[in-house]
């Protein structure tokens, strides 16, 4: 079985504060690791994601992600939020054997001017 | 641009109707995945289809069903809706081995029923 937790629901931040959106996860096999956004009204885009390689991961919008092995985390981070990064984001992760993605519970990330 | 359209944005249903919910995508995807969002909970899977008239439970497959009889088009049923059915349901797609690390979202359709 696996599974992905983030661990906090909210996290409210002031305009251009930096921003750390936590991951854990837990899988018995090798997985690969992305992050969604999922902006007010509307459905998930994908942000980034760690399929191989290089353990830090960069994506759209300033966004980044390191994979840690070791500790199990897919954190992901920005070093200054706008107000338009208010939304919901999303941990999840596909094992090399299927098709299916085993989602967190998301963080809700409020950014306060 | 890949494109996802459920059907419906918004719903309102009554306890024991039969309830049908629509996903088109655009881009000739072998796979569609139907999933539930509730807050604190996430996106958990219910069914999704690798083909054509092939479909696999997902985690919370009880009291649904799907249909899919073209390639672009999934449908879920709610055979007889109930009141813990109330949810956001999304529609996603995949396309072939490159493609499949990428999930491409619908909109969602917000389900109440009543």
């Amino acid at each position: 079985a696996q599974s992905v937790t983030q661990l906090d629901s909210q996290v409210p931040v002031f305009e251009e504060a930096p921003v750390e959106l936590r991951c854990n996860y837990s899988s018995s096999v090798s997985v690969y690791l992305f992050w969604y956004v999922q902006y007010p009204n509307q459905g998930l885009q994908l942000l980034l994601k760690y399929l191989s390689g290089s353990t830090l991961v960069k994506g759209i919008n300033g966004f980044e992600a390191e994979f840690n092995k070791s500790q199990t985390s897919f954190h992901l981070r920005k070093p200054s939020v706008h107000i338009s990064d208010t939304a919901e984001y999303f941990c999840a992760l596909r094992n090399n054997a299927g098709n299916m993605l085993t989602f967190g519970g998301g963080t809700r990330l409020m950014v306060k001017p | 641009d890949v494109k996802v359209t459920q059907s419906s944005r918004y719903l309102v249903k009554r306890t024991g109707e039969k309830v049908f919910l629509e996903c088109v995508q655009d881009m000739d995807h072998e796979n569609m995945f139907w999933y539930r969002q509730d807050p604190g909970l996430g996106l958990r899977l219910i069914y999704f289809s690798y083909d054509v008239k092939m479909k696999e439970k997902g985690d919370i497959p009880e009291g649904y069903s799907v249909s899919r009889e073209k390639k672009e088009r999934f449908s879920l049923i709610l055979e007889s809706a109930s009141t813990n059915q109330t949810s956001m349901y999304l529609c996603a797609s995949t396309g072939g081995f490159e493609d499949k690390n990428i999930q491409y979202f619908g909109a969602g359709t917000r389900l109440s029923v009543l």
